[in-house]
């Protein structure tokens, strides 16, 4: 079955760059998503990235994908405190639909002033 | 342009008890989706509407049901409710199956 898997914490310093991390085990799937959830709100829909891709990037931030490790990043650049939430991972497995997420646990970044 | 919105944000039931949340998709959106997140968990598909029709369903009792309207929006239906059936209840649309989520800010439902 699917399985995406989130470091939980992760804390920087305002200015530094985030990196955060996600593995996920469907070799099928053909979307990858980053969400953003901030305190007692829903999910932000940050970016995405098509499985044929191995980077994108918006603004400041970074999408790589390595499909040969499964392995999914997020870089912000200039990371702000304003940028302090909850960070959701989600695979979209081919064989079910691009709607159908599986989200990891989540990666709760601090960023320190 | 008005985003995913639901109702209510918050909401208290005694165990046993049924309860309805209601969601209007973004506009331009025709499919909605329902996710389950737990305290500390991400968020676990429940179902998706498409076409006044249930078309996907993740793996959840028949206890959780649901409905499109004509005009796209939904309602969730959780019957004989449980304790463990507290979460943040998080409806999200999209514009037909290969296009992004967008997810409201859900409803807080509180079973005691």
């Amino acid at each position: 079955g699917e399985d995406v898997e989130q470091s939980l914490f992760l804390s920087v310093r305002e200015g530094d760059s985030s990196v955060i991390n996600c593995t996920y085990t469907d070799s099928s799937s053909t979307y990858l998503y980053w969400y953003k959830q901030e305190p007692g709100a829903g999910l932000q829909l940050l970016t995405y990235i098509f499985s044929n891709m191995d980077m994108k990037q918006d603004q400041r931030l970074t999408v790589l994908l390595n499909k040969k490790d499964k392995h999914l990043s997020l870089r912000i650049a200039d990371t702000q405190t304003g940028d302090s939430a909850i960070y959701f991972c989600a695979e979209s497995p081919d064989q079910t639909g691009a709607n159908n997420l599986f989200f990891g646990t989540g990666t709760r970044l601090t960023v320190i002033p | 342009d008005a985003g995913v919105t639901q109702s209510p944000t918050h909401l208290i039931k005694t165990r046993g008890q049924q309860v309805t949340l209601r969601c209007s998709p973004k506009s331009g959106h025709d499919t909605v989706s329902w996710y389950q997140q737990a305290l500390g968990q991400g968020p676990q598909f429940i179902f998706q509407y498409y076409e006044e029709e249930e078309r996907q369903r993740g793996n959840f009792p028949d206890r959780f049901s649901g409905h499109q309207f004509p005009n796209y929006s939904s309602e969730l239906n959780v019957n004989a409710l449980l304790l463990g059936d507290s979460a943040l209840y998080l409806c999200a649309s999209s514009m037909g199956f290969n296009s992004p989520l967008h997810f409201g800010n859900g409803t807080r439902l509180t079973v005691t």
